[in-house]
């Protein structure tokens, strides 16, 4: 049972690259979201997927793109990376429902990016 | 905008002791709080509050959750080096379940 996967785990970037980070879920959740963590800033959401179809901005959309190709796989864009972008992606996904616990998030093991 | 603050940011045990770790949050249509724990990589859950007063608690780990003072804290008795780890509080807002997480607190056990 892999549960949230995420691709590449590392990642090195000149400025003005770009690549996609890629993740999957197989535990038929709903909702996607990917975040970043900082040293000091904790975990920010970048965009998050309620559903099959829809994308929505988080707290830090800036400079990213995202894509849910279909209900278990959600990626992330960067179209031209800078070094602000340096940071650990992480992927999550849930199921929201009104059970006990529905709302948790799963997360993915996290992709180290440094932008150069 | 939505905020969770968490206190003290970082924090240095010995092996045995009690600690308590705070989280307090101003967030709008607040829907639950959750502890986290993270190690090397990814977050694991560990506690989801949604109501005043009730203890949650599982082995040496227990919370609270204070809807009226919008703050919960962690407790951890009989700490072992196994608990060294970040310590992330989130709360819950909205129908689409996004989390604001504090920045975490990292709890280090020494023997």
């Amino acid at each position: 049972n892999a549960g949230v996967t995420q691709t590449p785990k590392f990642q090195v970037l000149k400025t003005g690259q770009s690549m996609t980070l890629q993740c999957a879920q197989d535990m038929n959740h709903n909702s996607m979201y990917w975040y970043r963590q900082d040293p000091g800033m904790g975990l920010r959401l970048i965009y998050y997927s309620a559903s099959e179809g829809t994308t929505d901005k988080g707290e830090v959309p800036n400079g990213y793109n995202v894509s849910r190709l279909n209900k278990r796989e959600f990626s992330l864009r960067l179209e031209s990376a800078a070094p602000s972008q340096t940071s650990v992606y992480f992927c999550a996904s849930n199921k929201p429902g009104q059970g006990a616990g529905a709302n948790v998030l799963t997360f993915g093991a996290g992709s180290r990016l440094t932008v150069l | 905008e939505d905020k969770v603050v968490q206190s003290p940011l970082s924090l240095v045990v010995h092996e045995g002791d009690t600690v308590t770790l705070n989280c307090s949050y101003e967030v709008t249509n607040f829907r639950s709080l959750l502890w986290y724990k993270q190690e090397k990589k990814a977050p694991t859950f560990l506690f989801m509050l949604t109501s005043s007063g009730i203890e949650k608690k599982s082995g040496r780990l227990s919370s609270i959750l204070d809807k009226k003072e919008l703050f919960s804290i962690l407790n951890i008795t009989a700490t072992q080096t196994g608990d060294s780890a970040v310590y992330l509080c989130a709360a819950e807002t909205g129908t689409a379940s996004k989390l604001t997480f504090g920045t975490g607190t990292r709890l280090q056990v020494t023997l």
